[in-house]
């Protein structure tokens, strides 16, 4: 079994601020974690990916996140928040191996205050 | 280009209802995914396939819903009836949902 927990349903940050969004994962075995945008009226976009291999991972639009397996996070970060990131964000883990049955979580609302 | 089209983009229809909603895939996909989000229960994957076969439909709601891979770029997910509790959007994701389609905006009147 697998979950994703996404801590904050709705964060605001000022423009030019640091980004945070907090995700925890649950999973039985070495997880495929990624982070995903959804602009409104629009299908999720995703940002970056974790799979194997360097547990800092580079994302589109300046995001990234790290994995961290002794506190089972993989939160989202952004140094220096623009207007245009303001969406909903979310988090969602897979089995490894592939791509399927990943679940997401219930995604947090993310406003930037100019 | 790995893109997701969708049609239609929005759908309103009333109780009783068919409805059919189409996903086709751009190219270099193996895998096809149907979710389903609303406010209430988040986004929720009803069946995926994997090479144009179903893997896992384990999420479909109920034997209303059903859906279709005829080939390895299109997909149709059937609602027959519809209900109003049906209204969502409807996404499609290809490539193991690395690409999200716009979804259909799905209303049951």
């Amino acid at each position: 079994a697998q979950s994703v927990t996404q801590l904050g349903s709705h964060v605001s940050v000022s423009e030019g601020a640091l980004v945070l969004l907090r995700c925890n994962y649950s999973s039985s075995v070495p997880p495929y974690l990624f982070w995903y945008v959804q602009y409104p009226n629009q299908g999720l976009q995703l940002l970056l990916k974790y799979t194997t291999g360097a547990t800092l991972v580079k994302g589109i639009n300046g995001f990234e996140a790290e994995f961290k397996k002794s506190e089972t996070s993989f939160h989202l970060t952004k140094p220096s928040a623009h207007m245009s990131d303001a969406a909903e964000y979310f988090c969602a883990v897979g089995l490894s191996g592939g791509y399927q049955k990943v679940t997401f979580g219930t995604g947090t609302k993310l406003q930037v205050i100019p | 280009d790995a893109g997701v089209i969708q049609s239609p983009r929005h759908e309103v229809t009333e109780m009783g209802q068919e409805v059919t909603l189409r996903c086709k895939l751009i190219s270099g996909h193996n895998s096809l995914f149907w979710y389903r989000q609303t406010m209430m229960r988040g986004l929720e994957l009803l069946i995926y396939f994997n090479n144009n076969v179903p893997i896992d439909d384990s999420g479909m709601p109920e034997d209303r819903f059903s859906a279709k891979m005829p080939n390895a770029s299109f997909s149709t997910l059937k609602i027959q009836p519809s209900e109003p509790r049906d209204s969502a959007v409807y996404f499609c994701a290809g490539q193991g949902t690395q690409y999200f389609g716009p979804g259909t905006r799905l209303t049951v009147l």
